[in-house]
């Protein structure tokens, strides 16, 4: 069974302090795997998708890479408005179209 | 940025009602998802459409759940008889194709609440 794990469960950071996020994964084969962030009462919003450990990516201040067991979400000099949750998904080669999804990492960055 | 519509944001029932949450997916997007999410877990899948058939559905989706493709436009998630432990918020989803290429996009949501 494909599981994705992200860690923390919560971030608090001041604004300009540089910090990433975790997420482990386990599947029997990667697709892809997805960086999504989530506003209170909001749908998922996609951020990334990597394919091939060695990978990055890169949008203003979040840089996701990946290896072949875990991805990272890295945020530089972050603003209150980066605030959300980021939530981390797989998708598994012979798993259909279907996500996976962590239980994600509540990143709050206070002035 | 064109964007996935669902309706209600918010629906209340009572517990053995029937439910249709709807969505409006964006116009030249052929995958359809629901997803749902129950308060302070993950995002789960649910079902995924694809040429007005399902072509992967999870173990949630058992047979008091249905999804159709009524017209050009809309997609619809019906519970028919809803238990307590369907609260929770659900999420439609649409992508162009059905490669990994493709980004998903999710709507807004419609949190269902079972009394």
């Amino acid at each position: 069974e494909d599981q994705v794990t992200q860690s923390p469960e919560a971030l608090r950071l001041q604004e300009g302090e540089s910090s990433s996020l975790n997420c482990s994964y386990t599947v029997s084969g990667l697709r892809g795997l997805f960086w999504y962030r989530q506003d209170p009462g909001k749908g998922p919003e996609f951020l990334f998708t990597l394919y091939s450990a060695g990978e990055e990516k890169e949008k203003e201040r979040l840089k996701a890479t990946l290896t072949k067991k875990e991805s990272f979400l890295h945020i530089t000099a972050p603003k209150p408005e980066d605030s959300a949750t980021y939530l981390c998904a797989v998708q598994a080669t012979g798993g259909g179209n279907k996500l996976t999804f962590g239980t994600g990492t509540q990143l709050k960055v206070e002035l | 940025e064109p964007e996935v519509t669902q309706t209600p944001s918010h629906q209340v029932t009572q517990m053995g009602q029937e439910v249709i949450l709807r969505c409006v997916p964006i116009s030249n997007h052929l995958y359809f998802y629901w997803y749902r999410q129950i308060l302070g877990q993950k995002v789960e899948f649910l079902v995924s459409f694809y040429n007005n058939e399902i072509s992967e559905k999870s173990e949630i989706f058992d047979d008091q759940f249905s999804v159709e493709r009524p017209d050009g436009s809309n997609f619809t998630l019906k519970i028919r008889s809803t238990k307590l432990e369907d609260s929770a918020m659900y999420f439609c989803a649409s992508r162009i194709t059905g490669s990994r290429r493709e980004k998903l996009f999710f709507g807004s949501g419609t949190q269902l609440s079972v009394l």
